[in-house]
């Protein structure tokens, strides 16, 4: 009965790796994201989507690269892993937009090696 | 620039103390949300706001819009209430805007 699911929880890969982080809700929202929370905890928003329609690209290098297949997944694949870019993955998701309450998945832990 | 600062950063209380945590911004805004995070990590959404005030349970949030400014209370606080608040702002911009959080911590 999970709203907003994300897998995998934990992931620990070496640099250079290509990876990917699954995320889907049954909320029947319209509105998917990505937040990235680095260490000192502060969030950022790096994608958002609208019925599988990209919305917001928050200058994030073009490694990562989200695909929502239909507007209930939002899934984000990260090629070349970097050392900067462990940190902890929020998927998210609202129903008419960033104004309306947004539900978080769990997060995934991501470390580089 | 669309900005959002909270304070404190950290807050020590004893359990049952008044608690207030401030969140201020930069320009108009269409919407502020207060969001929960759990020492174990996960995120919840407490509030969403565009005027006045909102309650639910011993938590109440409230919003001046002409000062630019947004309290979060909590009233009799309990150690199940530490973990880091953080509030985020809706510029119209298509995304939220996140402050730094704040980490409260509440001792029995």
């Amino acid at each position: 009965d999970t709203a907003v699911s994300q897998t995998p929880k934990y992931l620990v890969t070496q640099m250079g790796n290509d990876k990917s982080i699954k995320c889907e809700q049954n909320l029947g929202h319209d509105t998917m994201y990505w937040y990235k929370q680095d260490s000192k905890k502060f969030l950022k928003i790096m994608f958002s989507y609208n019925n599988k329609e990209l919305i917001i690209n928050e200058t994030v290098p073009n490694r990562f690269s989200p695909k929502s297949p239909d507007k209930a997944h939002l899934n984000l694949h990260i090629n070349s892993l970097e050392l900067g870019d462990s940190a902890v993955y929020f998927c998210a998701s609202s129903r008419l937009g960033a104004s309306d309450t947004q539900y978080f998945g769990p997060g995934t832990r991501l470390t580089v090696l | 620039k669309n900005e959002v600062e909270q304070s404190p950063q950290n807050l020590t209380a004893q359990e049952g103390e008044f608690i207030t945590i401030n969140c201020s911004y930069s320009v108009g805004i269409s919407a502020l949300h207060w969001l929960q995070q759990h020492p174990g990590g996960g995120i919840v959404s407490l509030f969403m706001l565009s005027s006045g005030k909102k309650k639910h349970g011993r938590l109440i949030a409230t919003i001046n819009i002409q000062e630019k400014h947004s309290s979060l209370h909590i009233t009799a606080s309990h150690p199940r209430d530490s973990a880091v608040y953080i509030c985020a702002v809706y510029f119209g911009n298509e995304k939220l805007t996140f402050g730094t959080g704040t980490r409260l911590t509440i001792i029995p």
